[in-house]
């Protein structure tokens, strides 16, 4: 079974600032993908970064940054330069690969409600 | 291009009542989700497809929850009779699946917010 865990009920960040969202999972899988999903009050889910668990290098999309250390089990969401309309929820999920006992299903964490304040 | 289409956005119901949801997916995506989230939690997955066979349904509630894919394109997800546990947001999400790798990114519709009174 997998299990993702967000400590951080919500967190509160100045505009332009950086801010580091924490997520830790647990898995038996071998292989499995790591994804950031940030959901605005409209409540569509909307894909911001995935790490897959062979992926030697951080990944990286625009504003966002995953920082992945594998041996901690930990997938934190870096967000560069905050801007007002990052304010929502920021969720984290992982997948396993085929083969694995949770192929083809997200399992996603609690969530972290983010403010930004100008 | 079109996302993935969810109808209708907010339904409210009485108890006992049946109701369904519907969820139209990327166009060529074999693969479709239907994912229940409760107030202030993160989604958990009701049933997968792969075209038209549901291949994970083991989070079902069978006895009143049903779910179809005709001609592996829409889904229809329905609950008879619905509960006051039911009220939650229903998410459909849509992927092409080529390779069985980790990476097949899952694309979401705006839900449905399910209200039983």
């Amino acid at each position: 079974a997998q299990k993702i865990t967000q400590t951080q009920p919500g967190m509160f960040v100045q505009e332009k600032e950086a801010v580091t969202l924490d997520c830790t999972y647990d898995t038996s899988d071998q292989s499995y993908g790591l994804f950031w999903y940030k959901q605005p009050s409209s409540g569509e889910m909307i894909f911001l970064i995935y790490q897959g668990s062979y992926d030697e290098q951080n990944a990286t999309e625009g504003r966002y940054s995953l920082n992945f250390q594998k041996a901690r089990k930990s997938a934190n969401l870096v967000i560069s330069a905050s801007q007002l309309g990052d304010s929502a929820m920021y969720f984290c999920a992982m997948r396993g690969t085929a083969g694995g006992t949770s192929y083809g299903k997200l399992t996603f964490g609690q969530g972290t409600i983010l403010t930004v304040h100008p | 291009e079109a996302g993935v289409v969810q109808s209708p956005r907010y339904k409210i119901i009485e108890k006992k009542q049946p109701v369904a949801f519907w969820c139209n997916p990327i166009s060529g995506h074999n693969t479709l989700y239907w994912y229940r989230q409760n107030l202030g939690q993160g989604p958990e997955l009701l049933i997968r497809y792969e075209n038209e066979e549901a291949v994970d349904d083991s989070q079902l509630p069978k006895d009143r929850f049903s779910a179809e894919r005709l001609k592996g394109v829409d889904s229809t997800l329905k609950i008879q009779p619905a509960e006051l546990g039911d009220s939650a947001v229903y998410l459909c999400a849509s992927s092409l699946v080529q390779l069985a790798g980790a990476y097949n990114e899952q694309f979401f519709g705006p839900g449905t917010r399910l209200t039983v009174l």
